[in-house]
């Protein structure tokens, strides 16, 4: 069955340090790949997504995240972290199935140490 | 601007009752969806709509109903039946119902049982 896992269901950085959230899927067709964030009591805002073509995918706010097949990942990074950063991260793919459908991994909770 | 806005952000349900949440988008978008969240756990798959007057069941549409007679507005009805409702819903939209389609959040309605 198609899954996504996300390793590490909270991390913590250094206000500068660089920020590495880790998205592995399972799916045998190429799926299409998204990066969302979730601040507190709010809805989730897309920060990046592959499709197809360029495996290292630039985003909003300062995150990139690169597609390797070969391990199936799609981890999300940013080289200096923000206190702004501060929130849920979850990454989903789009796959076709029985229907076209999302699939989201659990998130995980990023704080930014001062 | 255009987005999708929710109401309430929240709403308290008396036992036996059944409850509303509104969900309006102005983006001119064919396709809508309903998510549950809950602590620690991604998004589920409620419903889905790919065009008015259509919707299908997602992954755990047992307790919930909906209807779209419009295509700005896709209300979600939590039932009795649904033993467990507390959690976080949160509405999306797409242009359009297909694989690689980025899904616009909505900022969500809390729902607790009283």
């Amino acid at each position: 069955a198609q899954s996504v896992t996300q390793l590490g269901s909270h991390v913590s950085v250094s206000e500068g340090a660089l920020v590495l959230l880790r998205c592995n899927y399972s799916s045998s067709v190429p799926p299409y790949l998204f990066w969302y964030v979730q601040y507190p009591n709010q809805g989730l805002q897309l920060l990046l997504k592959y499709t197809t073509g360029a495996t290292l995918v630039k985003g909003i706010n300062g995150f990139e995240a690169e597609f390797k097949k070969s391990e199936t990942s799609f981890h999300l990074t940013k080289p200096s972290a923000h206190m702004s950063d501060a929130a849920e991260y979850f990454c989903a793919v789009s796959l076709k199935t029985s229907y076209d459908k999302v699939i989201f991994g659990p998130g995980t909770s990023l704080s930014v140490i001062p | 601007d255009g987005g999708i806005t929710q109401s309430p952000k929240y709403l308290f349900r008396k036992e036996g009752q059944n409850v509303t949440l509104s969900c309006e988008q102005n983006l001119n978008h064919d396709a809508m969806y309903w998510y549950r969240q809950d602590p620690g756990q991604g998004l589920r798959l409620i419903y889905y709509s790919q065009i008015v007057n259509d919707f299908q069941k997602g992954d755990i549409a047992e307790g919930y109903s909906v209807s779209r007679e419009k295509k700005e507005s896709f209300p979600l009805t939590v039932t009795s039946a649904q033993k467990n409702p507390t959690a976080f819903y949160l509405c999306a939209s797409s242009g359009f119902f297909g694989v690689g389609e980025t899904q616009y959040f909505g900022p969500g309605t809390r729902l607790l049982v009283l």
